[in-house]
This record gives structure tokens, sequence and C-alpha cells, in this order.
């Protein structure tokens, strides 16, 4: 079975500072990791993803994460954030057993909330 | 291009009625879908997934059914809701690279 850990519930930060989501997970097999987004009563929009390759990814609003393996984590940041990044961030692992389906499971959430 | 449609958006409820949220997919065929709840503080919980016409499988023991119709039709039921039933449920189906695109929820209140 999968598990995925985001360690922080809320992270509050002031416009431009930099920020750091952390996530954690644990697989017995290789897995696909994913970063999605949710604004308030919306459903969730995909972030980036690490499926084979190039540890590091990035999506196209600036947010960037890094598959380590050794440490089992998928964490995520931004260097400089924006008021308009305020939104719940969802942390997601999927493995590759599932036969013909990729069943994922969600870590808890964490709100970013970015203040003037 | 791939679209998923969910509805209603919003639904108020009484205790012990019924339920049946739906949700279709438009531009692709035989999809992998999925329904989520989300509980406040709890993240998402998997509740149905569905890998073809008929084939259900559940996640977790509760209070709630699902169906597919149809290719690209999944159904969330329940013959009698209770309190516990609440929250914002998500449909998702699954595209060719393994990510998930998510329906805009529906927010069920219990009452």
């Amino acid at each position: 079975a999968q598990s995925v850990t985001q360690l922080d519930s809320q992270v509050p930060v002031f416009e431009e500072a930099p920020v750091e989501l952390r996530c954690n997970y644990s697989s017995s097999v290789s897995v696909y990791l994913f970063w999605y987004v949710q604004y308030p009563n919306q459903g969730l929009q995909l972030l980036l993803k690490y499926l084979s390759g190039s540890t590091l990814v990035e999506s196209i609003n600036g947010f960037e994460a890094e598959f380590n393996k050794s440490q089992t984590s998928f964490h995520l940041r931004k260097p400089s954030v924006h008021i308009s990044d305020t939104a719940e961030y969802f942390c997601a692992v999927s493995d590759l057993s599932g036969g013909s389906n990729y069943k994922l499971t969600f870590g808890k959430g964490t709100l970013l909330t970015v203040n003037p | 291009s791939q679209t998923i449609h969910q509805w209603p958006a919003t639904l108020v409820q009484p205790v012990g009625s019924p339920l049946s949220l739906e949700c279709t997919v438009e531009g692709t065929s035989n999809p992998n879908l999925y329904w989520y709840r989300q509980a406040a503080g709890r993240g998402l919980q998997l509740l149905f997934y569905s890998v073809g016409i008929g084939q259900i499988s559940s996640e977790v023991p509760q209070n709630l059914s699902a169906s597919r119709p149809q290719d690209r039709q999944f159904i969330l039921s329940s013959k009698k809701l209770l309190l516990s039933d609440s929250g914002f449920y998500l449909c998702a189906w699954e595209g060719p690279t393994s990510g998930y695109t998510f329906g805009s929820g529906t927010r069920l209140t219990v009452v």
C-alpha cells in the first residue's frame, strides 16, 4: 500500500517570498508523483507531475518539484509567490502495479496563504 | 479535446433522502473513471473507480454506490443519505499519461 504525507497543513507567506511545500511518500514499488492545486470551491487542477527522466519538473506558472528517491520526497517550491498562488495544494502518488488503471493516493493537502 | 462535466454544483438534501450525482466525459473512449470525496482537513478519499461499463470497484464500505451505465457516464448514488455523507464530491478521469482530470465538484450538504 502507498501513502502520502504532507507535513504542513497550512503555510502562510508574504508576497514575493520563497515557499516550499513538503511531501513524502511511501510505496514498495516504483511510482508516479503529482502536485495538484485547488482554488476555493473548484475541482483539482494538475500542477506538475513526475513520471520518469529528469527528477526536476516545472510548471508553467513558476512552481517546480524535485523527485528524491532516496528520501522518498517530492517537495514543491516557488522562488517568489504571488497573491494569486493562494490555494490548497495536494501531493499524490500512483504506483505502477495497478494493471489497467493508476489509482492516486492523495495527501491531506497544504493550504498556502500568500499575504500582501 | 477531452472535457469532464459534473453536476449539480451544489446540493442540499435532507437525511434519509436519495442521491444521484452524475459525471460525463467527452472526447475520449473507455476512460478510467473515479469518484473521490473531500472532507475538510482529510484530503481526498477514493470512493469508487471503474475501468469499463458495468465494472465498479469500491474502495471503502459506505452508504454510497456507483454505476457506469454508459462508457462515458459515471453515477454516484445513495438510497438514504446520512449526515456523514456531506462533503465535496469529485469525479475524475484518467488520462493517457496517468494524470487525472477532475470535474468541478459537487458540494453536498446533508441536513
